[in-house]
């Protein structure tokens, strides 16, 4: 069985802020993937960020980035200097190779960036 | 390229009533799935399946059928609806079942209410 914990459910910062969106997942197996996706006001969901469980590599792309840390389950993404549009709500999920036709997701933070 | 079409985008359903979501994707992808979206609760899977003539079920599969006669639809059924069936449904496509093949690729979202 796998789980995904975001234990934010909402999180108000003002533009320019920098932010954090915690993660946490739970699997027995040690070949996995962790997903971050990105669902702004008009409701579609976008991919941001694939990772495998062998590859701790921490990543940046712009003002993105994201911290996977197997020592404490965790896979954190930053928005360095938010800005307006980055309002959404953001799912982590992952699937694993005992669970592998089930992508699972957390329960999303929702982001609001004030102006 | 059109992706994941989902249809209708919006539903409004009586209590008892019958209806069909439906769910193409021209990408010769493999691996179809539907989701559910309730508020707090993330993406919850219903059914998915690994090609044509091969359906599972996922985490919440009562009160839906699914079938998959050919590789580009895959049409989510409800047979009588209930109020708790009030939610977004996704579907989603990818190439192969197999966890790390290839990401989800989500269609726009079917908003049902059921009264």
């Amino acid at each position: 069985a796998q789980k995904v914990t975001q234990a934010q459910t909402e999180i108000s910062v003002v533009e320019k802020e920098d932010v954090t969106l915690d993660c946490v997942y739970e699997t027995r197996d040690t070949t996995y993937y962790l997903f971050w996706y990105k669902q702004p006001p008009s409701g579609e969901l976008v991919f941001l960020i694939r990772r495998n469980s062998f590859d701790e590599q921490n990543e940046i792309s712009g003002r993105y980035s994201w911290n996977f840390q197997k020592s404490t389950s965790s896979f954190n993404f930053t928005i360095t200097a938010s800005q307006v549009v980055d309002s959404a709500v953001y799912f982590c999920a992952m699937i694993s190779s005992g669970s592998a036709r089930q992508l699972t997701f957390g329960s999303g933070t929702q982001l609001t960036v004030l102006p | 390229n059109a992706g994941v079409t989902q249809t209708p985008k919006f539903q409004v359903l009586k209590t008892g009533q019958s209806m069909t979501l439906q769910c193409a994707q021209d990408m010769n992808h493999e691996y179809m799935s539907w989701y559910r979206q309730d508020p707090g609760m993330g993406l919850r899977l219903i059914h998915y399946s690994v090609g044509a003539g091969i359906t599972d079920q996922g985490e919440v599969p009562n009160g839906y059928n699914v079938s998959r006669s050919t590789t580009e639809d895959f049409p989510l059924r409800l047979l009588s609806a209930a109020p708790s069936q009030t939610s977004v449904y996704f579907c989603a496509s990818k190439g192969s079942w197999r966890a790390g093949a290839n990401v989800l690729t989500f269609g726009a979202g079917s908003r049902l209410t059921v009264l």
